[in-house]
């Protein structure tokens, strides 16, 4: 079965730390890959995609992922974090192809001490 | 330049009505997809729509049909309205030959949020 597992519920980090969101997929295929942010009230932003060649992406807002094929995982990552960063974090899988039919992971709730 | 814009932002329904939600897709976009987000869960695809026809359809009952009208714009209608419905509704748009290269990208709204009494 196609699936995205997001092990972290929530995550909470002090500002100016780094930070790792954990992403697993089962897919049949090597799917596109996505990492979307929502802010409360808000709709889905697009932080980063992986659709083929090299495996570390950067992002917006100084985010970056990178895809392990042999994992089946495709981790979220930031150096140092913003109060401003603290939202729910996506972790998305699509075939390839088009932007159709996007499976979501659960998300991680992010939440930045000061 | 517009993004997704859907409406109401809002709304309350009881047990058995209907509702029908509306999306605008970003300004020369042409596809339309719409996601059910329960609370504390992630989206799940309902459908999609392209070229005025559903393309796609994600394990939803026929309850839920959609439309895209000749300017891309679209709807989504819910029948027989259960307490589980009670939900963000996410529109999201793109452009099809960009996606469908891998490139271009999928643009969300800030939903509209049903509850269901």
């Amino acid at each position: 079965a196609q699936s995205v597992t997001q092990p972290d519920i929530h995550i909470t980090v002090s500002e100016g730390a780094s930070l790792e969101l954990r992403c697993n997929y089962s897919y049949g295929a090597t799917p596109y890959l996505f990492w979307y942010v929502q802010s409360p009230g808000q709709g889905l932003q697009l932080l980063l995609k992986y659709f083929s060649g090299d495996t570390l992406v950067q992002g917006i807002k100084g985010f970056e992922a990178e895809f392990k094929r042999s994992q089946s995982s495709f981790n979220l990552r930031k150096p140092s974090v913003h109060w401003s960063d603290a939202a729910e974090y996506f972790c998305a899988v699509g075939p390839r192809g088009g932007y159709n039919k996007l499976i979501f992971g659960a998300g991680t709730r992010l939440a930045v001490h000061p | 330049d517009a993004g997704v814009t859907q409406s109401p932002t809002h709304l309350i329904k009881t047990r058995g009505q209907q509702v029908t939600l509306r999306c605008s897709p970003k300004s020369g976009h042409d596809t339309v997809s719409w996601y059910q987000q329960a609370l504390g869960q992630g989206p799940q695809f309902i459908f999609q729509y392209y070229e005025e026809e559903e393309r796609q359809r994600g394990n939803f009952p026929d309850r839920f049909s959609g439309h895209q009208f000749p300017n891309y714009s679209s709807e989504l209608n819910v029948n027989a309205l259960l307490l589980g419905d009670s939900a963000l509704y996410l529109c999201a748009s793109s452009l099809a030959r960009l996606a469908g290269v891998g490139t271009g990208e999928l643009f969300f709204g800030e939903g509209s949020r049903l509850t269901v009494l």
